[in-house]
């Protein structure tokens, strides 16, 4: 089953703009991360933000975390083509077990 | 690129035969997870190991199984293939040191058609 389900399931954007995408989860989390897959191929790490953090940085990339609410969003600013991708979240539960659960996917567009 | 490789690419198999796929991890990294993703789908966490024990499983039958070897490389068997078993079968690979910890970093997958 998925932990997570992310919202929108597909967002459709100019080149340019901002992109939003949401992500709830169920359980207490240790770590919420964000990948990125192209095509149905191999996902690619984006950025990992661990259960005591709010907001984290990388580049382009600005994610923020509501353990109260067990929601989180990813904003990709001033995206580009390269940008079209599906974007999952994945959980990974609190008290030591390994299992990451991913969400459902966003399939974000980007038009040149 | 990952460093994280896996073979077969694409892979056609018909029910009820058996298949093995490959992953060779980054090398230090101690803990490898499989996940099978469906079409449209999320990855669905299938089991991990760390170093060479099966260390947790998703909801998946004892027809999945796995070994961890100790050059970094690992294998995904399924027996007696179900036409839902077509799917995209990814590796992933971490450590639990260092500052990326945590961090998984995924093979280009697999892609199982079973007819």
């Amino acid at each position: 089953s998925q932990q997570g389900e992310e919202d929108p399931q597909a967002l459709s954007i100019q080149e340019g703009e901002n992109a939003t995408m949401n992500c709830s989860y169920k359980t207490s989390i240790n770590n919420l991360q964000w990948y990125r897959q192209n095509s149905g191929r191999g996902l690619v790490h984006l950025i990992l933000i661990r259960s005591n953090e709010r907001e984290k940085h990388s580049g382009r990339l600005r994610v923020t975390l509501d353990t109260s609410k067990k929601s989180s969003s990813l904003l990709i600013t001033a995206s580009r083509a390269a940008d079209t991708a599906s974007y999952f979240c994945a959980t990974r539960p609190a008290g030591g077990y390994q299992k990451v659960t991913f969400g459902t996917g966003t399939k974000l567009q980007v038009i040149p | 690129e990952t460093g994280v490789t896996q073979s077969p690419t694409h892979l056609i198999k018909t029910r009820g035969q058996q298949v093995t796929l490959r992953c060779s991890s980054q090398s230090g990294h101690n803990t490898v997870s499989w996940y099978q993703q469906a079409l449209g789908q999320g990855p669905q966490f299938i089991f991990q190991y760390y170093r060479e024990e099966e260390n947790g499983r998703g909801n998946f039958p004892p027809r999945f199984s796995g070994l961890q070897f100790p050059n970094y490389s690992s294998e995904l068997n399924v027996n007696a293939l179900e036409l839902d078993d077509s799917a995209l079968y990814l590796c992933a690979s971490s450590s639990e040191a260092g500052p990326k910890r945590e961090t998984q970093y995924f093979g280009p997958g697999t892609r199982l058609l079973v007819l």
